[in-house]
C-alpha cells in the first residue's frame, strides 16, 4: 500500500499562493490503477474534496474552488502538488493528500492518507 | 453543485446498533464511501463500493444502499466507536466526489 506525506508552509498570508506537496512512496505514482487527491478540513469542520489528478496530468476539481485550485504531478520526484491562489482565512485547513486505488474494473476501492499538515492563512 | 446530506449527530447506548443515513440524488447511480474519523487523526475507510468493508475493519460495520439513501449500520456499538463519519460519493456525471456534511456518533 501507498505511504503519502505532505509538505509546505504552515503559514501564509492573505491573498497569496497556498502550495503543497505530497511525496509518494511505496508504490509508484505512475501506477494506472491510482488517483492522486487533496481533501481538506477546516479547523472544527467537515471533509473537503479539493480535487484530483492522474500521472498523466489529468485533473478534476471540485466546482466551488475550480477557479482557484491547479494540481500538478511531477512523476520524476514521485511527487504531486497543490496550488490554491487567492486565499483567505477560509482556506485555513488540515490539508490532506489521499491516493485512491481502482481496480481493473474502473471501481474505486480503497485510500490511503497522508497524516495531514495544517495551514494557516494569515492576515 | 451536487450535495450529500447526513444527520449531525446520532447517539445510541453500548451494545446497540447505530444507524447513520446519508441522501443524495445520484446515489442510485454512483457508489458510496465511508468514514471514521476520531479526534485528532486523519480519516479511516470502514466502508468502500457500498457495502465492502476493508481489511481490518471490524464486522461489525456493514453499509447498504437503497435508492437515494445509504447507510452506515454499525452493530453492537463499543466505546471505540465514538468518532465522526462521513460518506462520500460522486455526482451523476462522476467528475467530481463529495462528502456529507458528517455525523457525530455518541455512545452513551
Amino acid at each position: 500500500q501507498v505511504q503519502l506525506q505532505e509538505s509546505g508552509p504552515g503559514l501564509v498570508k492573505a491573498s497569496q499562493t497556498l502550495s503543497l506537496t505530497c511525496t509518494v512512496s511505496s508504490g509508484s505514482i505512475s501506477n494506472s490503477d491510482y488517483y492522486w487527491n487533496w481533501i481538506r478540513q477546516p479547523p472544527g469542520k467537515g471533509l473537503e474534496w479539493i480535487g484530483y489528478i492522474f500521472y498523466t496530468g489529468r485533473t478534476y476539481y471540485s466546482p466551488s474552488l475550480k477557479s482557484r485550485v491547479s494540481l500538478s504531478v511531477d512523476t520524476s520526484k514521485n511527487q504531486f502538488s497543490l496550488n490554491l491562489k487567492s486565499v483567505t482565512a477560509a482556506d485555513t485547513a488540515v490539508y490532506y493528500c489521499v491516493s485512491y486505488y481502482y481496480d481493473k474494473g474502473g471501481y474505486r476501492l480503497f485510500d490511503s492518507w497522508g497524516q495531514g499538515t495544517l495551514v494557516t492563512v494569515s492576515s | 453543485s451536487y450535495e450529500l446530506t447526513q444527520p449531525p449527530s446520532v447517539s445510541v447506548y453500548p451494545g446497540q446498533t447505530a444507524t447513520i443515513i446519508c441522501s443524495g440524488d445520484a446515489l442510485p447511480k454512483q457508489l458510496a464511501y465511508w468514514y471514521q474519523q476520531k479526534p485528532g487523526q486523519a480519516p479511516v475507510q470502514v466502508i468502500y463500493k457500498d457495502d465492502e468493508r476493508p481489511s481490518g475493519i471490524p464486522e461489525r460495520f456493514s453499509g447498504s444502499s437503497s435508492g437515494t439513501t445509504v447507510t452506515l449500520t454499525i452493530s453492537g456499538v463499543q466505546a471505540e466507536d465514538e468518532a465522526d463519519y462521513y460518506c462520500q460519493s460522486a455526482d451523476y456525471d462522476t467528475t467530481y466526489w463529495v462528502f456529507g456534511g458528517g455525523t457525530k456518533l455518541t455512545v452513551l
